[in-house]
């Protein structure tokens, strides 16, 4: 069974600043999604930004950038020029590659991110 | 397009009781997902319903149950309500649920208080 692991529960970063987030994952496919949700306090959750296992290019969307590291089972993501608006509960997440019956995401259980001014 | 909807936003129950939480998926979009919220678990997978079937299920007692209808509606249902119930259940739509429209969009949530 496939397990997604974030080391740090919270983090802090000073407005401006640039700021990593880790995750780790298990799994024995070869195709897989990796995701990067985030859930303001409003609690509706939305996608940051995704990463497919077959493209060895990081995924880029504005200010978030990942770095995917295939072979060490590893996804970061980094917010570059953080924003007060950036403060939330980050969520790290994997999907199988083949959907269906295993197209539920799989998620580590957060980073809560704060942005001070 | 209007979002993910989800209904009610907030519930309080007590015990032994049953509940009906219901989502409406974004307008096109086929596939609709279920996942539970609690500080202690994280998110978890409860299921999903893909054209009015069940396709993928986690790992839940039987007391967690639901249908999708025809117009891609769903509704989950809680028999027999207990204190560990309590959390905020998520609804997620997507299109297809395969490699087609992969992204899921999410809902509010209900938060259920379970007394």
């Amino acid at each position: 069974a496939q397990t997604v692991t974030q080391s740090q529960p919270e983090m802090s970063v000073q407005e401006a600043e640039t700021v990593t987030l880790s995750c780790t994952y298990d799994t024995s496919e070869s195709d897989y999604y990796l995701f990067w949700y985030k859930q303001p306090p409003s609690r509706q959750m939305i996608l940051v930004i995704r990463q497919e296992a077959y493209k060895q290019q990081n995924a880029t969307e504005n200010r978030f950038s990942v770095n995917f590291q295939k072979a060490a089972k590893s996804f970061s993501l980094k917010i570059s020029d953080s924003q007060l608006g950036d403060a939330a509960m980050y969520f790290c997440a994997y999907r199988s590659y083949y959907g269906g019956s295993q197209g539920n995401l799989i998620f580590g259980k957060g980073t809560k991110l704060s942005v001070k001014p | 397009k209007a979002g993910v909807t989800q209904t009610p936003r907030y519930l309080i129950k007590t015990r032994g009781q049953q509940v009906t939480l219901s989502c409406s998926p974004i307008s096109g979009h086929r596939s609709v997902s279920w996942y539970q919220q609690t500080p202690g678990q994280g998110l978890q997978f409860l299921f999903e319903y893909f054209s009015e079937t069940q396709r993928n299920k986690g790992n839940f007692p039987g007391r967690f149950s639901g249908r999708q209808f025809s117009n891609s509606r769903s509704e989950m249902n809680v028999s027999t309500l207990e204190l560990g119930d309590s959390a905020l259940y998520l609804c997620a739509s997507s299109l297809a649920g395969t490699n087609q429209g992969l992204e899921q969009f999410f809902g509010p949530g209900t938060r259920l208080t379970v007394l």
